[in-house]
Protein backbone atom coordinates (compact mmCIF):
# COMPACT_ATOMS: atom_id res chain seq x y z
CA UNK A 1 0.00 0.00 0.00
CA UNK A 2 1.92 3.05 -1.23
CA UNK A 3 -0.82 5.47 1.01
CA UNK A 4 -1.97 7.23 -1.68
CA UNK A 5 -5.82 6.35 -2.73
CA UNK A 6 -7.67 6.93 -5.43
CA UNK A 7 -11.59 6.88 -5.88
CA UNK A 8 -13.37 5.04 -7.88
CA UNK A 9 -11.28 2.53 -8.74
CA UNK A 10 -13.29 1.88 -12.05
CA UNK A 11 -15.79 3.52 -13.89
CA UNK A 12 -17.78 2.96 -17.13
CA UNK A 13 -19.60 5.98 -18.85
CA UNK A 14 -21.07 6.82 -22.02
CA UNK A 15 -19.28 9.02 -24.35
CA UNK A 16 -19.95 13.14 -24.15
CA UNK A 17 -19.95 12.36 -20.70
CA UNK A 18 -18.43 14.49 -17.32
CA UNK A 19 -16.26 12.37 -14.81
CA UNK A 20 -14.43 13.52 -11.93
CA UNK A 21 -11.52 11.15 -10.32
CA UNK A 22 -10.72 11.70 -6.68
CA UNK A 23 -6.84 11.26 -5.37
CA UNK A 24 -6.05 11.13 -1.70
CA UNK A 25 -2.28 11.97 -1.69
CA UNK A 26 0.28 10.31 1.52
CA UNK A 27 0.28 12.38 4.68
CA UNK A 28 2.21 14.92 4.75
CA UNK A 29 2.76 14.96 0.74
CA UNK A 30 2.06 18.46 -0.88
CA UNK A 31 2.49 17.71 -4.51
CA UNK A 32 -0.56 15.50 -6.43
CA UNK A 33 0.82 14.73 -9.95
CA UNK A 34 -1.51 12.81 -12.40
CA UNK A 35 -0.67 10.32 -15.39
CA UNK A 36 -2.17 8.68 -18.01
CA UNK A 37 -1.90 5.12 -19.35
CA UNK A 38 -3.61 4.40 -22.42
CA UNK A 39 -3.57 0.79 -23.85
CA UNK A 40 0.08 -0.63 -24.15
CA UNK A 41 1.51 3.24 -23.97
CA UNK A 42 3.65 4.59 -21.05
CA UNK A 43 2.45 6.54 -18.29
CA UNK A 44 2.56 10.14 -20.09
CA UNK A 45 2.55 13.25 -17.54
CA UNK A 46 -1.13 15.38 -17.27
CA UNK A 47 -0.20 18.13 -14.36
CA UNK A 48 0.99 18.65 -11.03
CA UNK A 49 0.28 20.37 -8.64
CA UNK A 50 1.71 22.12 -5.05
CA UNK A 51 -0.21 22.73 -2.06
CA UNK A 52 -3.11 23.80 -3.59
CA UNK A 53 -1.36 25.70 -6.92
CA UNK A 54 -0.83 24.51 -10.19
CA UNK A 55 3.16 23.91 -11.15
CA UNK A 56 3.16 22.01 -14.36
CA UNK A 57 1.56 21.12 -17.19
CA UNK A 58 2.05 18.04 -19.88
CA UNK A 59 -0.01 16.97 -22.35
CA UNK A 60 -3.70 17.50 -20.90
CA UNK A 61 -6.30 17.79 -23.36
CA UNK A 62 -8.36 21.10 -22.71
CA UNK A 63 -11.49 19.07 -21.81
CA UNK A 64 -9.75 17.68 -18.84
CA UNK A 65 -8.97 19.75 -16.24
CA UNK A 66 -7.51 19.35 -12.33
CA UNK A 67 -7.51 21.24 -8.95
CA UNK A 68 -6.48 20.83 -5.53
CA UNK A 69 -8.04 21.21 -2.50
CA UNK A 70 -7.30 22.99 0.95
CA UNK A 71 -6.68 19.77 2.82
CA UNK A 72 -4.17 18.32 -0.32
CA UNK A 73 -6.65 15.98 -2.03
CA UNK A 74 -6.89 16.63 -5.56
CA UNK A 75 -9.64 15.60 -8.36
CA UNK A 76 -9.19 15.36 -12.25
CA UNK A 77 -12.08 16.33 -14.26
CA UNK A 78 -12.44 14.54 -17.14
CA UNK A 79 -15.17 16.41 -19.93
CA UNK A 80 -17.13 16.02 -23.15
CA UNK A 81 -15.49 12.04 -23.16
CA UNK A 82 -14.35 10.25 -26.25
CA UNK A 83 -13.54 6.70 -26.45
CA UNK A 84 -10.04 7.42 -27.06
CA UNK A 85 -10.58 8.54 -22.99
CA UNK A 86 -10.82 5.12 -21.75
CA UNK A 87 -7.50 4.48 -19.93
CA UNK A 88 -5.59 4.04 -16.39
CA UNK A 89 -5.66 7.54 -14.67
CA UNK A 90 -2.91 7.57 -12.03
CA UNK A 91 -2.24 9.96 -9.36
CA UNK A 92 1.39 10.33 -7.74
CA UNK A 93 2.42 12.16 -4.18
CA UNK A 94 5.48 12.74 -3.18
CA UNK A 95 7.00 14.56 -0.01
CA UNK A 96 8.28 18.56 -0.35
CA UNK A 97 12.17 18.88 -0.74
CA UNK A 98 14.91 16.73 -3.26
CA UNK A 99 15.70 13.62 -3.72
CA UNK A 100 11.88 11.61 -2.82
CA UNK A 101 10.42 9.56 -5.67
CA UNK A 102 6.78 9.87 -6.37
CA UNK A 103 4.40 7.15 -4.60
CA UNK A 104 1.76 6.12 -6.95
CA UNK A 105 -1.86 4.93 -6.24
CA UNK A 106 -3.88 1.82 -7.55
CA UNK A 107 -5.29 4.03 -10.16
CA UNK A 108 -8.49 4.74 -12.32
CA UNK A 109 -9.42 2.49 -14.75
CA UNK A 110 -12.22 4.45 -17.33
CA UNK A 111 -13.92 3.07 -20.05
CA UNK A 112 -15.99 5.46 -22.58
CA UNK A 113 -18.45 3.64 -24.12
CA UNK B 1 7.33 11.30 -29.68
CA UNK B 2 8.82 8.54 -27.57
CA UNK B 3 11.71 10.32 -25.20
CA UNK B 4 11.99 6.95 -23.35
CA UNK B 5 11.79 3.60 -25.37
CA UNK B 6 11.72 0.09 -23.86
CA UNK B 7 11.99 -1.95 -26.97
CA UNK B 8 11.34 -5.30 -25.66
CA UNK B 9 7.72 -5.49 -24.49
CA UNK B 10 8.54 -8.89 -22.80
CA UNK B 11 11.45 -11.03 -21.10
CA UNK B 12 11.00 -14.41 -19.97
CA UNK B 13 13.83 -16.24 -17.19
CA UNK B 14 14.30 -19.07 -15.91
CA UNK B 15 14.64 -18.52 -11.61
CA UNK B 16 17.94 -18.13 -10.51
CA UNK B 17 18.92 -16.81 -13.94
CA UNK B 18 20.05 -12.80 -14.66
CA UNK B 19 17.28 -10.93 -16.19
CA UNK B 20 18.21 -7.56 -18.36
CA UNK B 21 15.66 -4.75 -19.20
CA UNK B 22 17.05 -2.26 -21.23
CA UNK B 23 15.66 1.21 -21.71
CA UNK B 24 17.51 3.61 -24.63
CA UNK B 25 16.51 7.56 -24.15
CA UNK B 26 16.33 10.49 -26.56
CA UNK B 27 16.92 13.85 -24.69
CA UNK B 28 20.24 15.13 -23.38
CA UNK B 29 18.54 17.15 -20.66
CA UNK B 30 17.65 14.29 -18.78
CA UNK B 31 19.34 13.95 -15.33
CA UNK B 32 17.87 11.56 -13.26
CA UNK B 33 16.75 7.93 -14.04
CA UNK B 34 14.11 5.33 -12.32
CA UNK B 35 12.99 2.30 -12.71
CA UNK B 36 9.34 1.47 -11.25
CA UNK B 37 7.78 -1.90 -11.19
CA UNK B 38 4.15 -2.24 -11.35
CA UNK B 39 1.65 -5.84 -10.46
CA UNK B 40 -1.55 -6.50 -12.10
CA UNK B 41 -4.52 -3.76 -10.25
CA UNK B 42 -1.45 -2.29 -8.48
CA UNK B 43 0.19 1.16 -9.15
CA UNK B 44 3.94 1.53 -9.93
CA UNK B 45 6.03 1.34 -7.24
CA UNK B 46 9.93 2.70 -7.11
CA UNK B 47 12.47 0.30 -7.72
CA UNK B 48 15.56 1.95 -8.03
CA UNK B 49 17.04 5.13 -9.68
CA UNK B 50 20.21 6.26 -10.46
CA UNK B 51 22.02 9.81 -11.38
CA UNK B 52 23.31 11.08 -14.51
CA UNK B 53 26.95 11.30 -13.16
CA UNK B 54 26.55 8.04 -11.71
CA UNK B 55 26.98 4.79 -14.16
CA UNK B 56 26.15 2.31 -11.72
CA UNK B 57 23.60 1.74 -8.84
CA UNK B 58 23.11 -1.36 -6.91
CA UNK B 59 20.62 -2.07 -4.13
CA UNK B 60 20.92 -6.20 -3.17
CA UNK B 61 19.73 -7.77 -6.24
CA UNK B 62 18.68 -5.08 -8.34
CA UNK B 63 21.57 -3.04 -10.27
CA UNK B 64 21.29 -0.10 -12.94
CA UNK B 65 23.04 0.46 -15.45
CA UNK B 66 23.85 3.90 -17.19
CA UNK B 67 25.77 4.24 -20.68
CA UNK B 68 25.17 8.32 -20.55
CA UNK B 69 27.07 8.26 -24.62
CA UNK B 70 24.79 5.72 -25.73
CA UNK B 71 22.01 7.36 -24.10
CA UNK B 72 20.76 3.72 -22.82
CA UNK B 73 20.61 2.34 -19.36
CA UNK B 74 20.03 -1.05 -18.43
CA UNK B 75 18.17 -2.66 -14.98
CA UNK B 76 19.76 -6.49 -13.86
CA UNK B 77 18.28 -8.18 -11.63
CA UNK B 78 20.48 -11.65 -9.91
CA UNK B 79 19.04 -13.84 -9.26
CA UNK B 80 15.72 -13.35 -10.96
CA UNK B 81 12.69 -14.72 -8.58
CA UNK B 82 9.29 -15.44 -9.39
CA UNK B 83 7.79 -12.49 -7.27
CA UNK B 84 9.48 -10.51 -10.04
CA UNK B 85 7.36 -11.38 -12.53
CA UNK B 86 5.71 -8.16 -13.55
CA UNK B 87 5.79 -4.94 -15.69
CA UNK B 88 9.05 -3.03 -15.35
CA UNK B 89 9.07 1.19 -16.45
CA UNK B 90 11.75 3.28 -16.96
CA UNK B 91 11.56 6.70 -16.30
CA UNK B 92 13.47 9.85 -16.77
CA UNK B 93 13.76 13.69 -15.21
CA UNK B 94 14.44 16.15 -16.96
CA UNK B 95 16.97 18.94 -15.41
CA UNK B 96 14.97 21.08 -13.31
CA UNK B 97 12.14 19.36 -12.98
CA UNK B 98 11.19 17.35 -9.78
CA UNK B 99 10.99 14.20 -9.35
CA UNK B 100 8.03 13.41 -9.54
CA UNK B 101 7.22 14.77 -13.56
CA UNK B 102 8.66 11.76 -15.56
CA UNK B 103 8.67 10.51 -18.77
CA UNK B 104 7.94 6.77 -18.68
CA UNK B 105 8.77 4.06 -21.45
CA UNK B 106 6.07 1.69 -22.63
CA UNK B 107 6.87 -0.99 -20.30
CA UNK B 108 8.55 -4.49 -20.59
CA UNK B 109 6.39 -7.25 -19.23
CA UNK B 110 9.34 -9.65 -17.12
CA UNK B 111 8.19 -13.49 -16.26
CA UNK B 112 10.30 -15.35 -14.08
CA UNK B 113 9.57 -19.19 -14.49
CA UNK B 114 10.52 -21.76 -11.75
Amino acid sequence: DSGVTQTPKHLITATGQRVTLRCSPRSGDLSVYWYQQSLDQGLQFLIQYYNGEERAKGNILERFSAQQFPDLHSELNLSSLELGDSALYFCASRPPGQGYEAFFGQGTRLTVV
Amino acid sequence: DQQVKQNSPSLSVQEGRISILNCDYTNSMFDYFLWYKKYPAEGPTFLISISSIKDKNEDGRFTVFLNKSAKHLSLHIVPSQPGDSAVYFCAAKSRGSTLGRLYFGRGTQLTVWP
